[in-house]
């Protein structure tokens, strides 16, 4: 029940967009978004639910299709502190286990 | 800020030997969860709290770990014996109820030689 994410890795220049997606084979309720810096414990993004919004968080947002359960974070405009490893966690149930991605590695260059 | 607290930061140990990990989770929570996170892959739940009962255990090795939340706060996973396999970033998370936003911990760091 493990999502799969897409790209593995991201490279970009400072004030570039990307986009990472995460699709899963089960039918969702929920999609987690994390980032990690190296070494580091993963840091909570936003959350989107079945039958709720597109969430957004100052140049970071997201994206929750259901019918097809898939969601996309969309980084516009990125800065250096957005490298990292972003990793989706998707639950099946209000009350079921979060299955997380392998992650998609972005790195930000000046 | 409340935040996941967990100890140690770093273990190293040899196989066969016993290893602890500890959590106390954000003020409140009544979720508490334990992952084990593989270099270069995501988290696995190993194990999952509410309160003090285990909701889902699916995944942990029950033959050498064990994990405990008596009063329903802070919690202690263990591994015995520990093996070469088990060499992994060990994620503490809580939350305030079953199926809400996850806060993790800064992980403790397992090597075993």
């Amino acid at each position: 029940q493990q999502p799969v994410q897409s790209p593995q890795a991201v490279i970009l220049r400072e004030g570039e967009d990307a986009v990472i997606n995460c699709s899963s084979s089960k039918a969702l309720y929920s999609v987690h978004w994390y980032r990690q810096k190296h070494g580091e414990a993963p840091v909570f993004l936003m959350i989107l639910l079945k039958g709720g919004e597109q969430k957004g968080h100052e140049k970071i947002s997201a994206s929750f299709n259901e019918k097809k359960q898939q969601s996309s974070l969309y980084l516009t405009a990125s800065q250096l502190s957005y490298s990292g490893t972003y990793f989706c966690g998707t639950g099946g149930s209000t009350l079921g286990r979060l299955y997380f991605g392998r992650g998609t590695q972005l790195t930000v260059w000046p | 800020e409340a935040e996941v607290a967990q100890s140690p930061r770093y273990k190293i140990t040899e196989k066969s030997q016993a290893v602890a990990f500890w959590c106390d989770p954000i003020s409140g929570h009544a979720t508490l969860y334990w992952y084990r996170q593989i270099l270069g892959q995501g988290p696995e739940l190993l194990v999952q709290f509410q309160d003090e009962s285990v909701v889902d255990d699916s995944q942990l090795p029950k033959d050498r770990f064990s994990a405990e939340r008596l009063k329903g706060v802070d919690s202690t996973l263990k591994i015995q014996p520990a093996e070469l396999g088990d060499s992994a970033m060990y994620l503490c998370a809580s939350s305030l109820e079953l199926g809400e936003t996850q806060y993790f911990g800064p992980g403790t760091r397992l090597l075993v030689l």
